[in-house]
């Protein structure tokens, strides 16, 4: 199994709101990753977490706090966010991080009013 | 640092074709993998091809194959008898150990019948 879930798949929410993305994977993978994706570019790397521990954070404005409760979710707290926030929020997995291959989850877009 | 380079931005190609996608890449690394991405429109990416660096054979997955060329740091992928679900942007991505992949801007193929 090389699934990994995220909830929900679409959000719409104004800049005042509070919001969570969850992901959860079951591969036994220790290495967990938020990326951004806007149309037709490729996945910008927002965070990497490495058996639990934020590993990579890459300058990435407060308003967006990663949380990794367990090796199996992760997920990603939103606060304040601005219009240009809306994308695809994509969570993947790998084995332990070393470059190796990262499995998709389907994303949430985001959409922010 | 590692770049990853993808020089078509689209490419179009009639059902049962064969095409061929571009990748250069620039690292100073020896061990590494390679990887082709594919996102269908408004779709999961999956991985479609994973080449380690110090393997020689270039590596095959039914219709896809790639050429492997480390000396000229060139991993294009070759799609053979290709078909309407193969219509997707394709991504590139480098990966080394300790770090994220690192993605190209990708190529966006459509099959036509």
């Amino acid at each position: 199994d090389t699934e990994v879930t995220q909830t929900p798949k679409h959000l719409v929410m104004g800049m005042t709101n509070k919001k969570s993305l969850k992901c959860e994977q079951h591969m036994g993978h220790r290495a967990m990753y938020w990326y951004k994706q806007k149309a037709k570019k490729p996945p910008e790397l927002m965070f990497v977490y490495s058996y639990e521990k934020l590993s990579i954070n890459e300058s990435v404005p407060s308003r967006f706090s990663p949380e990794c409760p367990n090796s199996s979710l992760l997920n990603l707290h939103l606060h304040a966010l601005q219009p240009e926030d809306s994308a695809l929020y994509l969570c993947a997995s790998s084995p332990s991080g070393a470059g190796e291959t990262q499995y998709f989850g389907p994303g949430t877009r985001l959409l922010v009013l | 640092a590692q770049t990853v380079t993808q020089s078509q931005p689209e490419m179009s190609v009639q059902e049962a074709e064969t095409v061929t996608l571009s990748c250069t890449y620039d690292t100073s690394e020896s061990n590494y993998y390679l990887f082709w991405y594919k996102q269908p429109p408004s779709r999961q990416m999956i991985l479609v091809i994973r080449q380690e660096a110090y393997k020689q054979q270039n590596a095959t997955e039914n219709r896809f194959s790639v050429n492997f060329q480390k000396a000229a740091k060139s991993f294009s992928l070759k799609i053979s008898d290709s078909q309407l679900g193969d219509t997707a942007m394709y991504f590139c991505a480098f990966g080394w150990a300790g770090t994220a992949l690192i993605f190209g801007k990708g190529t966006t193929l459509s099959v036509s019948s």
